[in-house]
């Protein structure tokens, strides 16, 4: 089974642009979870869907947004850009169901903002 | 507030055993992650902790203590791929969020 995909893998913007990053979930996997994570430290929260319904948001701008589609995939995008959006951003699967609900990572996507 | 701790880098000898310790403090528990992440690359599920305790899969345990927020992961038999960095998560937030420590960065060397 395929894993998470994410594309691009890289990916090189100037300040003010914009970007949409994609991840494709887990087969059967119905929650998307997006995370930044910056060189030396450990992913942030931005955004949660399950079954195309926004579940929750980090304490990011309003800049970055997100959606889910109705075969689970998710686009984040981001306005505006900054030179401090450039960072590793990581979509994650789960089943969206229970506690302890295990989430998976996807390769990510590597943002450099110039 | 949310704060997940646990210390920046370790080093340890092939072969040897590593304990790596997180402390935290979260609104909403709903259980506690460990992720290893090689440099460049996505973080890989290693273990799941929900009630406390110790949990064996094969060379790595995890342990939890939800009365003092602790947790640690024990990597043993040391093999030089266990370099990398090892990622304490907390689920919580009423959402299953994963609120993650820095991480700790393992050396091992021969």
């Amino acid at each position: 089974d395929a894993g998470v995909t994410q594309s691009p893998t890289h990916l090189i913007k100037t300040r003010g642009q914009h970007v949409t990053l994609r991840c494709s979930p887990i087969s059967g996997h119905k929650s998307v979870s997006w995370y930044q994570q910056v060189l030396g430290q450990g992913p942030q929260f931005i955004f949660q869907y399950y079954e195309k319904e926004e579940r929750g948001r980090g304490n990011f701008p309003d800049r970055f947004s997100a959606r889910q589609f109705p075969n689970y995939s998710s686009e984040l995008n981001v306005n505006a850009l900054l030179l401090g959006d450039s960072a590793l951003y990581l979509c994650a699967s789960s089943s969206g169901q229970g506690a302890g609900d295990t989430q998976y990572f996807g390769p990510g996507t590597r943002l450099t903002v110039l | 507030g949310q704060n997940i701790d646990q210390p920046t880098e370790m080093t340890a000898t092939e072969g040897a055993i590593v304990q790596i310790n997180c402390t935290y403090q979260t609104s909403g528990f709903n259980g506690l992650f460990w992720y290893q992440q090689h440099a460049g690359e996505a973080p890989t599920f290693l273990s799941y902790n929900v009630l406390d305790g110790l949990e064996e899969k094969g060379r790595f345990s995890s342990f939890l203590s939800r009365s003092k927020g602790y947790s640690y992961l024990l990597l043993k038999e040391l093999q030089m791929k266990d370099s990398a960095s090892y990622l304490c998560a907390v689920l919580g937030g009423g959402y299953n969020k994963l609120i993650f420590g820095a991480g700790t960065r393992l050396a091992v060397h021969p």
